[in-house]
């Protein structure tokens, strides 16, 4: 079983609608948890970071991380075309060194 | 600023070939990261190094040797290349270890094994 599992989709949304991109873990010690972005043929960048459980809100990007079920997500509101990218979640335990652990990315296509 | 480089963007090797794979980086970064990118595999890190002179072992070393030759540079050697090792290759920073949730990456170099 893997330390990260993410749906790698794809997901296909009309403009507008609202996102939920989700991903599941194992290691209780992850204290960090990320959201990257990654479109076609670029290196990732990063979107949004989380310590800890709780919601964290930027624009129309909200990230919630639950602890006790081991569960994060990522809400994208008002979907536009330019969010079409694959999101990979990340997860970091400070006591590994700063070691990321990634998802295998799910691939997101919004139509306009 | 431009950001974190890497060189060759695409490459195709034969099979037992050696290749490097350059990555620099201007923002002053202690920590540097090598990984690789496979179809339904998310990003695994190859090798890492916290700061300038330390290199470590991620989750796929195997088949790899890496060099932080100074600050700025973190170089990942292929030996003996395999069709296995066909992959994207991503080279990253952060600030420091205690900050890698906040990494920098490269655009990626596509390497081809034949």
């Amino acid at each position: 079983q893997k330390e990260v599992e993410q749906d790698p989709g794809p997901l296909s949304v009309p403009e507008g609608a609202i996102v939920s991109l989700n991903c599941t873990y194992s290691n209780s010690a992850f204290q960090y948890f990320m959201w990257y972005r990654q479109y076609s043929r670029k290196g990732p960048e990063l979107l949004m970071y989380t310590y800890s459980s709780g919601n964290k809100e930027d624009g129309r990007f909200t990230a919630q991380v639950d602890k006790s079920s081991k569960y994060i997500s990522l809400f994208i509101r008002d979907s536009q075309p330019s969010d079409s990218a694959t999101y990979l979640c990340a997860m970091m335990s400070y006591n590994q060194g700063g070691k990321l652990i990634f998802g295998q990315g799910t691939e997101l296509s919004v139509k306009p | 600023n431009a950001g974190v480089t890497q060189t060759p963007k695409f490459q195709v090797l034969k099979t037992g070939q050696s290749m490097t794979l350059q990555c620099a980086q201007d923002m002053n970064h202690n920590s540097m990261y090598w990984y690789r990118q496979d179809p339904g595999m998310g990003l695994r890190l190859i090798y890492y190094s916290a700061s300038e002179g330390t290199t470590d072992k991620g989750e796929v070393p195997n088949g790899y040797n890496v060099s932080r030759l100074n600050k700025r540079e973190f170089s990942l050697r292929l030996e003996s290349a395999a069709p296995s090792q066909t992959s994207v290759y991503f080279c990253a920073s952060s600030e420091v270890p205690a900050r890698a949730y906040e990494q920098y990456f490269g655009p990626g170099t596509r390497l081809t094994v034949t």
